[in-house]
């Protein structure tokens, strides 16, 4: 089965850094790269995905990239802002399931003001 | 807007217990998921299902079992509760049996077991 890799754990920046979150994955044959953010005490939330036929895609200040190749994708924040800490959850969708989504184990931002 | 909904927020039962935890969807969504959190380890996937009557065990159903009699309904049952799965538990649903779709979260049941 499909297995996640997520670094680093915890991540700290000052405000208006960058912020990357690098992921790895197991199962050539996953499609689909989901990134969710959970706030403290609240349930994860999609923040943006990728498709195995697109290489990068961005969505204002968030931005991420697949390389199908070396089976990995990472998260880009930029300018950074305080409201951006919370736990960040890679996954990917497992290759021949229904829709099964195998997470990493989370980082941890923490934007300093 | 989707709205996928956990029966308890915190649950605190006794070990020995039989536990039910209730998920329900809202948007006819065919895949409903279960999952665990802990602090280091991620979203775990215990169960999940594509069809009503239908389940698949995910990577960690050891002590689980689950339900789907309702479309809408996704129940994880813990037959016999253990200090082990204190934890948190997080139910999911996605609209179609793909592998691209987004999966929306219920509010997180914590269940501390005692």
């Amino acid at each position: 089965g499909e297995n996640v890799e997520q670094h680093p754990s915890t991540l700290s920046v000052q405000e208006g850094d960058s912020a990357v979150i690098k992921c790895t994955y197991s199962d050539s044959a996953s499609n689909y790269f989901p990134w969710y953010k959970q706030e403290l005490g609240k349930r994860p939330q999609l923040i943006i995905d990728i498709r195995s036929n697109v290489g990068e895609k961005k969505d204002q200040r968030i931005a991420v990239t697949l390389n199908k190749t070396a089976k990995h994708f990472s998260l880009h924040i930029t300018e950074t802002q305080p409201e951006d800490s919370a736990v960040y959850f890679c996954a990917a969708a497992e290759g021949g399931s229904q829709g099964n989504l195998i997470f990493g184990k989370g980082t941890k931002l923490s934007v300093k003001p | 807007d989707v709205k996928v909904t956990q029966s308890s927020r915190y649950l605190v039962k006794r070990t020995g217990e039989k536990v039910f935890l209730e998920c329900v969807q809202d948007m006819d969504h065919e895949n409903m998921f279960w999952y665990r959190q802990d602090p280091g380890l991620g979203l775990r996937l215990i169960y999940f299902s594509y069809d009503v009557k239908m389940k698949e065990k995910g990577d960690i159903p050891e002590g689980y079992s689950v339900s789907r009699e309702k479309k809408e309904r996704f129940s994880l049952i813990l037959e016999s509760a253990s200090t082990n799965q204190t934890s948190m538990y997080l139910c999911a649903s996605s609209l179609f049996q793909g592998r691209d779709t987004e999966a929306f979260f219920g509010q997180g049941t914590r269940l501390t077991v005692v």
